[in-house]
């Protein structure tokens, strides 16, 4: 079946980077494309990007532009999402999620980052 | 921030039919298909509806969806306790080029 791991929750200092990776298992990793999104404590869901796995081309939503950067190791099913300078504001749970047609039909369990000092 | 607006909260009693609006524009639900996601507390959103009114495998069929212009809607038929939960209607915006999420709205079984 379809699994979207992603990695551990993190706490970051304001003005530093966080990477969250998303392991994808139980199908084709090239053959859809992987959202973005965040939900930040009590608030709705924000799209922040999508990334073809297979030619590595990004779609980022303007908010984000120039502080996030979506990646993919095709060898190990893998994709990222990182987000620089980070603000309090960016406390969030963070979620990698498969795109099936115009939708998401898998979610990750989601990371939760918390930025602090 | 959202640009598709929904009712901040809804509720019924076990059995009722409870239905949820999204209202767009016609750059997102006017000239895309709308998906529902469903959130249960602490846990990660699922699909619930996809173009428009499709239910992936597993969705029983009390949920249904439709959309009309630049609206959409929600439909639970028979509320039950465990469909207490969020719930979030998304579209694709042309003119934003990206995927827009509803407001969310909470839905209370009474």
């Amino acid at each position: 079946q379809v699994q979207l791991v992603q990695s551990g929750a993190e706490v970051k200092k304001p003005g530093a980077s966080v990477k969250v990776s998303c392991k994808a298992s139980g199908y084709t990793f090239i053959g859809y494309y992987m959202h973005w999104v965040r939900q930040a404590p009590g608030q709705g869901l924000e799209w922040m990007g999508w990334i073809n796995p297979d030619s590595g081309g990004t779609n980022y939503a303007q908010k984000f532009q120039g502080r996030v950067t979506m990646t993919r190791d095709t060898s190990i099913r893998t994709a990222y999402m990182e987000l620089s300078r980070l603000r309090s504001d960016d406390t969030a749970v963070y979620y990698c999620a498969r795109v099936e047609g115009n939708s998401s039909d898998n979610w990750g369990q989601g990371t939760r980052v918390t930025v602090s000092s | 921030q959202s640009v598709l607006t929904q009712p901040p909260s809804a509720s019924g009693t076990p059995g009722q039919r409870v239905t949820i609006s999204c209202s767009g524009s016609s750059s997102n639900i006017g000239s895309n298909t709308v998906n529902w996601y469903q959130q249960l507390p602490g846990t990660a959103p699922k699909l619930l509806i996809h173009s428009n009114n499709q239910r992936p495998s597993g969705v029983p069929d009390r949920f249904s969806g439709s959309k009309s212009g630049t609206s959409a809607s929600l439909a639970i038929s028979g509320l039950q306790s465990e469909d207490e939960a969020d719930y979030f209607c998304a579209a694709w915006d042309d003119s934003l080029n990206g995927y827009v999420f509803g407001t969310g709205t909470k839905v209370t079984v009474l």
